[in-house]
C-alpha cells in the first residue's frame, strides 16, 4: 500500500497568512495527488485533483503543485473560513490512502 | 444537482450486522464509481470500499476485507454496504462519494453514524 505522510499535523496563522502544506508518498504517484478540506461537523470538499488543477468553483487562493512524491498545497492569503483540516489522498492505486490531516487553527 | 444520501447507521453490539444505503441523484449513477469513506470520532478519513460503475471491478481496504461487502443497484441509484461481524473499531461516520470522470471524490454524503458497542 501506498503511504501518504503530511506536514505539519497542525499549525497556527493568522488572517492574511500564506501557508503551505506537504504531502509526501511513499512511492511515485505521477500527478494522482487530491486535496480536501473538512470543517468540524462537515463532510469533506474537494479542493484540487492531479495535483494542480483547482476542482470547480474553489477559489484561486488555493493551489497545488509536485509530482512523483512530493506534493504541496499554498492557501495564499488565509481568510476565517479557511480554516479548517486538510487531507491529501493519492488516487494512483487501491486502497485510496488519506494523509493523516493538517488542522489549521487561528494564531 | 448532486445528491448522496446516506442511510442505514445506528449503534449495534459487536459481532452484529449492519446495512447501510447511499440514494444518488442529479447525475448519471450508473456512469460513476462509487466508494466509501469513514471518519472514527476525532480521527482522520480513512477509504473503505469502491465499486466501478458496472461492478466488474471491486476492492476493499484490508480493515474490512472478508466482513464488508459493497453493492450498488443502477436501477434504483442506489449504493450499499453491508458490514457484517462489526467490531468496535468499525464505529465511525461512514461517507459515500463518487469518481466524477477524472476527478476523485468530487462529491459527498452528509455522512451516516455507525456505533459498535455493547
Amino acid at each position: 500500500d501506498i503511504q501518504m505522510t503530511q506536514s505539519p499535523s497542525s499549525l497556527s496563522a493568522s488572517v492574511g497568512d500564506r501557508i503551505t502544506i506537504t504531502c509526501r508518498a511513499s512511492q511515485d504517484i505521477s500527478h494522482y495527488l487530491a486535496w480536501f478540506q473538512q470543517k468540524p461537523g462537515k463532510a469533506p470538499k474537494s479542493l484540487i485533483y492531479a495535483a494542480s488543477n483547482l476542482q470547480s468553483g474553489v477559489p484561486s487562493k488555493f493551489s497545488g503543485s509536485g509530482s512523483g512524491t512530493d506534493f504541496t498545497l499554498t492557501i495564499s492569503s488565509l481568510q476565517p473560513e479557511d480554516f479548517a483540516t486538510y487531507y491529501c489522498q493519492q488516487y494512483k492505486s487501491h486502497p485510496r490512502t488519506f494523509g493523516q490531516g493538517t488542522k489549521v487553527e487561528i494564531k | 444537482q448532486v445528491q448522496l444520501v446516506e442511510s442505514g447507521g445506528g449503534v449495534v453490539q459487536p459481532g452484529r450486522s449492519l446495512r447501510l444505503s447511499c440514494a444518488a441523484s442529479g447525475f448519471t449513477f450508473s456512469s460513476h464509481a462509487m466508494h466509501w469513506v469513514r471518519q472514527a470520532p476525532g480521527k482522520g478519513l480513512e477509504w473503505v470500499a469502491v465499486i466501478s460503475y458496472d461492478v466488474t471491478d471491486i476492492h476493499y481496504a484490508d480493515s474490512v476485507k472478508g466482513r464488508f461487502i459493497i453493492s450498488r443497484d443502477n436501477s434504483k441509484n442506489t449504493l450499499n454496504l453491508q458490514m457484517n461481524s462489526l467490531r468496535t473499531e468499525d464505529t465511525a461516520i461512514y461517507y459515500c462519494t463518487r469518481d466524477f470522470t477524472i476527478i476523485p471524490f468530487d462529491s459527498w454524503g452528509q455522512g451516516t453514524l455507525v456505533t459498535v458497542s455493547s
